[in-house]
């Protein structure tokens, strides 16, 4: 059965804070991606990797970095956490060719006090 | 810029037939793709299409015509279970990796 994992499914920081959000996938999945969903706004996204160490940005990058050092794991990193960082954070992988299916974590609410 | 545009809240009735329209604004594009999401749950993959037409999958359809931007996903034989968020997405830019998704729409089952 094909998974994608994230590190935490609840997560609380406090405003300053370096925060690390973790994803896995176990389908060799070449790309992956981080999006964040506020009500009304669907998913934006933020960053996207199609390579290892490879990244590109996605639409609402300020505020946000990441990191891919193997094929498996894809890493968001907030480097100061503000509270307009509080929201639902969804990774997802797909391959790189076919029908361009995503398979989506079940996501991280994180909360910034 | 890139933007997908879809309605924000549909009803329907149980056993009916409902449309749900998507239009987009991007570059490189190479494919429209559908989600369902139902509350408090993952969105997970209802169908993607890269050429126009139509394609079916059971009661759900997706069409799309690439000249006009638009596409929609069509529910037949409505069941409650069919309420949730729908999302459209395309896939886009230099990449072809790039997977943006529009802002959602409710879909509500009444019996």
């Amino acid at each position: 059965d094909v998974k994608v994992t994230q590190s935490s499914r609840y997560l609380v920081k406090r405003t300053g804070e370096k925060v690390f959000l973790e994803c896995v996938q176990d389908m060799d999945h070449e790309n992956m991606f981080w999006y964040r969903q506020d009500p009304g706004l669907g998913l934006r996204l933020i960053y996207f990797s199609y390579d290892v160490k490879m990244k590109e940005k996605g639409d609402i990058p300020e505020g946000y970095s990441v990191s891919r050092e193997k094929k498996e794991r894809f890493s968001l990193i907030l480097e100061s956490a503000s509270t307009n960082q509080t929201s639902m954070y969804l990774c997802a992988s797909s391959a790189l060719s076919g029908d361009n299916e995503q398979f989506f974590g079940p996501g991280t609410r994180l909360t910034v006090l | 810029g890139q933007s997908l545009e879809q309605p924000s809240e549909v009803t329907a009735v149980e056993g009916a037939i409902v449309q749900i329209n998507c239009t987009y604004q991007t570059s490189g594009f190479y494919g429209l793709s559908w989600y369902q999401q139902h509350d408090g749950g993952a969105p997970t993959f209802l169908s993607y299409n890269a050429l126009d037409g139509l394609e079916e999958t059971g009661r759900f359809s997706s069409f799309l015509s690439r000249s006009d931007s638009y596409g929609y996903l069509l529910l037949q034989e409505l069941q409650m279970k069919d309420s949730a968020s729908y999302f459209c997405a395309v896939r886009s830019g230099s990449s072809a990796s790039k997977i943006i998704f529009g802002s959602g729409t409710r879909l509500s089952i009444r019996p």
